[in-house]
């Protein structure tokens, strides 16, 4: 497996545009979590679904933060509009449930991460 | 506040010494993990311990839990320096799904 894919790398943005990140899981997770990185804040969890379902998205900043998951190999964060204070690393990351998998297959909640997308909003 | 806060913030040693770091958290916890994250990189997991563990291995990592004082630390012995990074532990608390809380790191510089 590639592991968790996520793309842009690297993103560049002015204010007020809309910005998509994207993220692939690795096949067979049923987990999927949102994390924004920055000096000031250190990792923050933003959002995090099962099977496709968001379970906890009071990490979302605000409403210009939104997440979907329409299929368990994708998923999107979407920011519309961006500042320059959304200027940050997003991470992906997924997980295995052992209880689906057994727990010789898959450790409780070990997150496997992505490599990140850098963004700047000027 | 974080739930789970690393001491020290940053560490330098020589490489062949060891390298320890500790972790405090508030709340009752299922796990902890500690997580490793090369510059430029996303997270990569290192080692989980139970509540109802007190002391795991793995490699050249030592775990230990001490749930009555909520606090953790990671021993990396004989650092190489491809283990400068920095290490973050991760909380898994009671009812709180399966969310992770992570702290804030310590950045450790091994010197060759």
């Amino acid at each position: 497996d590639a592991g968790v894919i996520q793309s842009p790398r690297h993103e560049v943005t002015e204010m007020g545009q809309e910005v998509t990140l994207r993220c692939k899981p690795i096949s067979g997770h049923d987990y999927l979590f949102w994390y924004r990185q920055t000096m000031m804040r250190g990792l923050e969890l933003l959002i995090y679904f099962n099977n496709n379902v968001p379970i906890d998205d009071s990490g979302m900043p605000e409403d210009r933060f939104s997440a979907k998951m329409p299929n368990a190999s994708f998923s999107t964060l979407k920011i519309q509009p961006s500042e320059p204070r959304d200027s940050a690393v997003y991470f992906c990351a997924s997980s295995c449930d052992p209880l689906r998998l057994g727990a010789r297959i898959c450790s409780y909640n070990e997150q496997f991460f992505g490599p990140g997308t850098r963004l700047t909003v000027l | 506040s974080q739930q789970g806060e690393e001491d020290p913030q940053a560490l330098s040693i020589q490489e062949g010494e060891n390298a320890t770091m500790n972790c405090s958290y508030k709340t009752s916890i299922n796990n902890l993990q500690w997580y490793r994250q090369n510059s430029g990189r996303g997270l990569v997991h290192l080692i989980l311990i139970r509540s109802n563990e007190r002391e795991k291995h793995s490699g050249r990592l030592r775990v230990t839990l001490d749930t009555s004082k909520k606090s953790s630390s990671l021993l990396i012995t004989a650092s190489r320096a491809a283990d400068t990074a920095s290490y973050f532990c991760a909380t898994d608390a009671e009812a709180a799904g399966n969310k992770l809380t992570f702290g804030g790191g310590t950045r450790v510089l091994v010197k060759p």
